[in-house]
């Protein structure tokens, strides 16, 4: 079975500063990565993933995530954060159910960034 | 065109009345994923559907729980007999087709609520 840990529950930090949320999976096989996000009331967006190829994927809204193999961890980085980046993130790994094609998604718990002017 | 919907989006419950969420999936969708949200906790996955049949519901909890995608019309997850226990956010999810490459499209959610 897979699962995937966010050791970081919150996470502050001012407008403008660097931040990286902390991802790290467990997996017997290939996995495939999600960066997900969710506004208040709202349901989750993709921000990011890694399937296959460069182990750097960047989002549209600058943020960027490097698969890192050997200490099997996935984390998210964005190097000047705004106040509208103020949400919950997820991070998630694709469980590939081999009966009908389908992707069944195991998630972490959650960091909860917060963005202070 | 549209994102998934989800209605109601807000549902209050007895205990031991019957929950009934409803799910419609984007155009072109015919692959509709079921997720509970706990309070403090991340999404788990309940169950996998494809037009009038289930492929996947490893996550539903044994009893009371039931789902559905029929041919015509939402999906829908009926929850009989609520306990408290119940009381979460619940995420329906669609995608075109199966495999990692295809990216699962989540809806508002239906926050349920059992007093």
């Amino acid at each position: 079975a897979q699962s995937v840990t966010q050791l970081d529950s919150q996470v502050p930090v001012f407008e403008e500063a660097p931040v990286e949320l902390r991802c790290n999976y467990s997996s017997s096989v290939s996995v495939y990565l999600f960066w997900y996000v969710q506004y208040p009331n709202q349901g989750l967006q993709l921000l990011l993933k890694y399937l296959s190829g460069s182990t750097l994927v960047e989002s549209i809204n600058g943020f960027e995530a490097e698969f890192n193999k050997s200490q099997t961890s996935f984390h998210l980085r964005k190097p000047s954060v705004h106040i509208s980046d103020t949400a919950e993130y997820f991070c998630a790994v694709s469980d590939l159910i081999l009966t009908g094609g389908g992707n069944k998604l195991t998630f972490g718990t959650g960091t909860q960034l917060k963005v202070e002017l | 065109n549209a994102g998934v919907m989800q209605n109601p989006r807000h549902l209050v419950r007895r205990r031991g009345q019957e929950a009934r969420l409803r799910c419609s999936p984007m155009k072109g969708h015919s692959h509709v994923y079921w997720y509970r949200q706990l309070p403090e906790e991340g999404l788990k996955f309940m169950v996998y559907l494809q037009k009038e049949n289930i492929i996947d519901e490893s996550g539903m909890p044994k009893e009371r729980f039931s789902a559905e995608f029929p041919k015509e019309g939402p999906s829908i997850l009926r929850i009989q007999q609520v306990v408290r226990g119940d009381s979460a956010a619940y995420f329906c999810a669609s995608s075109p087709g199966g495999g990692a490459g295809n990216e699962q499209f989540f809806g508002p959610g239906t926050r349920l609520t059992v007093l």
